[in-house]
């Protein structure tokens, strides 16, 4: 079974553009996440997808962060413009369902903001 | 303060010895409790469920104890291959998602 995909695996980018990271979630997974984490912290939740509605983004600094999952299926998260404190790892995962605490991870993208 | 604290570590124990974790967790509405696993520079993976009841699988032992709201892992018999950070997880406090702590990092040496 193919796991979760993202991209790109790295991007290096300039304070105050833009960029944009990709997820294909596991076929069937109806719960998708995203999370953030920063180097020495644990992932931190951004955003919860249920098919193509969202559940939670009470954690998305939505004044720079956006997440769409127009068809239900592969996300986008994009940040525009960057900070330099978003340098992470941008965590895409997810789950059968909405209330499964197992929750598969995709390898995630590793943005640096310079 | 942070909802789920771990001592980062590192642990730096030789093959073969017992090492054991701690987490502690303050939302008291948290339902249930695991472990998940990160090599270096990889993604988190499940690692175990924590019951209250205690949980062993192989080598691996995890313990809840609601009253004080405290986690523990043991580890017996390291093996170099256990070297990674381990992440402790509450899961179900708001809108039933994981909050994950800071990770403690394990080092086995030869």
């Amino acid at each position: 079974e193919a796991g979760v995909a993202q991209s790109p695996r790295y991007k290096i980018i300039e304070k105050r553009q833009s960029v944009a990271f990709w997820c294909n979630p596991i076929s069937g997974h109806a719960t998708l996440y995203w999370y953030q984490q920063i180097l020495g912290q644990g992932p931190k939740l951004l955003i919860q997808f249920q098919n193509n509605g969202v559940v939670d983004d009470s954690q998305l600094p939505k004044d720079r962060f956006s997440a769409e999952r127009l068809k239900g299926v592969d996300s986008t998260l994009k940040i525009q413009p960057a900070k330099l404190e978003d340098s992470a790892v941008y965590l895409c995962a997810s789950s059968l369902v909405g209330d499964s605490y197992e929750q598969y991870f995709g390898p995630g993208t590793r943005l640096t903001v310079t | 303060r942070k909802e789920v604290e771990q001592d980062p570590g590192p642990f730096n124990v030789p093959e073969g010895a017992t090492v054991a974790f701690n987490c502690t967790y303050s939302n008291s509405a948290s339902q249930s409790f695991f472990w998940y696993r990160q090599d270096c520079r990889k993604e988190p993976k499940l690692l175990m469920s924590v019951y209250s009841s205690g949980n062993e699988d192989g080598r691996f032992t995890a313990q809840l104890n609601r009253a004080s709201q405290y986690i523990s892992l043991l580890i017996r018999d390291s093996k170099l291959s256990d070297s990674a950070t381990y992440l402790c997880v509450a899961f179900g406090d708001a809108g039933n998602m994981l909050t994950f702590g800071g990770g403690t990092r394990l080092m086995v040496k030869p």
